[in-house]
């Protein structure tokens, strides 16, 4: 069956520091990644997302940038962070090439202060 | 590019009412429509969806309908229970250049008071 893992779970990060989240997807071949992020009381926003190897589309332009080096593999960068980048941050995957569910991470809560 | 609109943002409902969330969308394109449920400090997951061929879906005490001519689908709780109090999302998703992306509500915070 198919997994996803996200971490870290919690993090808290000063302003100007860098930051890397990692997400990796197991039991399927190039899946379609995402990124999204959720602030505080609102929806889900689309940040990244990437069909394949070195491929990633951004969504809204920001403080920060994503990376595909393997199949299963997305990560979240920053160089530096800003306080309004604090928020819960979702990976998710789907089969490519279908319209179907999507599968979500449990997400990190990345804390800017 | 598509835009999802979910209300309400908020719904009390007493144990054992029933509660319905609306949402609508504006990319005609759309064709499959997930509801999702998120609990405190977890990740979403699906509880429901429905493609732009069907009208209507159930399942158990879920249920999701469609109307495509206006561009609304709505997710129904019957019976609703204590465990049911979550985070709701409605979703659009199309083809966008070339992959499929799905466009979030902005979600519903259901309680449902014992």
């Amino acid at each position: 069956s198919q997994t996803i893992h996200q971490w870290p779970a919690t993090l808290v990060q000063p302003v100007g520091s860098p930051l890397s989240l990692e997400c990796t997807v197991e039991g399927t071949s190039n899946p379609n990644l995402y990124w999204y992020r959720q602030a505080a009381g609102r929806g889900l926003q689309l940040l990244f997302y990437s069909v394949g190897i070195g491929q990633i589309s951004s969504e809204v332009p920001q403080n920060l940038s994503a990376s595909r080096p393997q199949d299963r593999q997305f990560i979240l960068s920053s160089k530096k962070l800003l306080l309004s980048d604090s928020g819960f941050y979702l990976c998710a995957w789907r089969l490519g090439r279908a319209n179907t569910e999507a599968f979500f991470g449990q997400g990190t809560r990345l804390t800017v202060v | 590019g598509e835009n999802v609109e979910q209300h309400p943002s908020t719904l009390s409902v007493q144990e054992g009412d029933s509660a319905v969330i609306k949402c609508t969308y504006s990319d005609s394109a759309s064709n499959y429509f997930p509801w999702y449920k998120q609990e405190l400090g977890k990740g979403p997951q699906l509880i429901i969806d429905i493609r732009s061929n069907v009208g209507e879906k159930k399942d158990q005490r879920i249920a999701v309908t469609l109307n495509k001519t206006a561009k609304h689908f709505s997710l129904h709780i019957t019976e609703t229970q204590p465990e049911d109090s979550a985070v709701y999302f409605c979703a659009a998703s199309s083809l966008t250049s070339g992959t499929y992306k799905y466009i979030f509500g902005t979600g519903t915070r259901l309680k449902v008071l014992a």
